[in-house]
């Protein structure tokens, strides 16, 4: 199938290694965050969000790490499994909008 | 989180022509989005859908070549006008959610201009 993931960053990991997902953004004002899944031939998918008040945040399975001071965020997945395959995103808002900005996309591939 | 539709999933198209997209969703929502997702790139947004008003477009977007309807709290079309290969992209659309500073995606419209 066709895969939106032809020239982006590319993380290759073990099955059942953690997985960290990194993304730096560039606007300091951006107070809200959010990762998304994209998997090849569908629309991104929901993960995890971040407010800007907060430094980390869980989910299942999945860890959002906001550093405002060198404006970076990670994903990290524990224990990574094979649906994990797919491309990630981040995206911001600023100024309490609703304007979502995309980061460039990183492809990760679980490797058997 | 809503369900969201979107027809056609894919086309190829022919250049000077136009494609309507349609984006359904299982429940009202106030704001709906057109985004572009280029071959290997990420997503630009287009423009904003509020039902009841004219559509807000982001820079480099204009209304002549991506007509926008809303005309109800559950559906939008996006158009591409006068298509040129350039325009071969994902076309995706989405909605807020109950928070209005989150959104979800359809599944996208996959255009491949000739």
């Amino acid at each position: 199938g066709e895969s939106v993931g032809l020239h982006l960053p590319t993380l290759s990991v073990q099955e059942g290694d953690n997985s960290i997902i990194n993304c730096a953004y560039s606007n300091s004002a951006s107070d809200y965050f959010i990762w998304y899944k994209q998997e090849s031939g569908k629309g991104p998918q929901f993960i995890i969000d971040i407010r800007s008040n907060m430094d980390k945040r869980q989910g299942q399975r999945v860890t959002v790490l906001l550093n405002k001071t060198v404006k970076h965020l990670s994903l990290q997945i524990a224990a990574t499994q094979p649906g994990d395959s797919a491309v990630y995103f981040c995206a911001e808002i600023t100024g309490g909008g609703n304007k979502l900005t995309f980061g460039t996309g990183t492809q990760l591939k679980v490797e058997l | 989180s809503a369900v969201i539709s979107q027809k056609p999933s894919r086309d190829i198209c022919q250049r000077g022509t136009s494609l309507t997209i349609q984006c359904q969703v299982d429940s009202q929502v106030t704001m709906m989005f057109w985004y572009r997702q280029q071959p290997g790139q990420s997503l630009t947004l287009i423009a904003t859908a509020n039902q009841g008003s004219e559509a807000t477009y982001e820079s480099g977007f204009v209304i002549d070549k991506f007509p926008i309807s809303r005309p109800n709290l559950t559906f939008s079309t996006l158009t591409v006008s006068n298509m040129s290969p350039e325009d071969s992209s994902i076309y995706l659309c989405s909605v807020e959610g109950l928070r209005a500073d989150t959104q979800y995606f359809g599944p996208g419209t996959r255009l491949t201009v000739l």
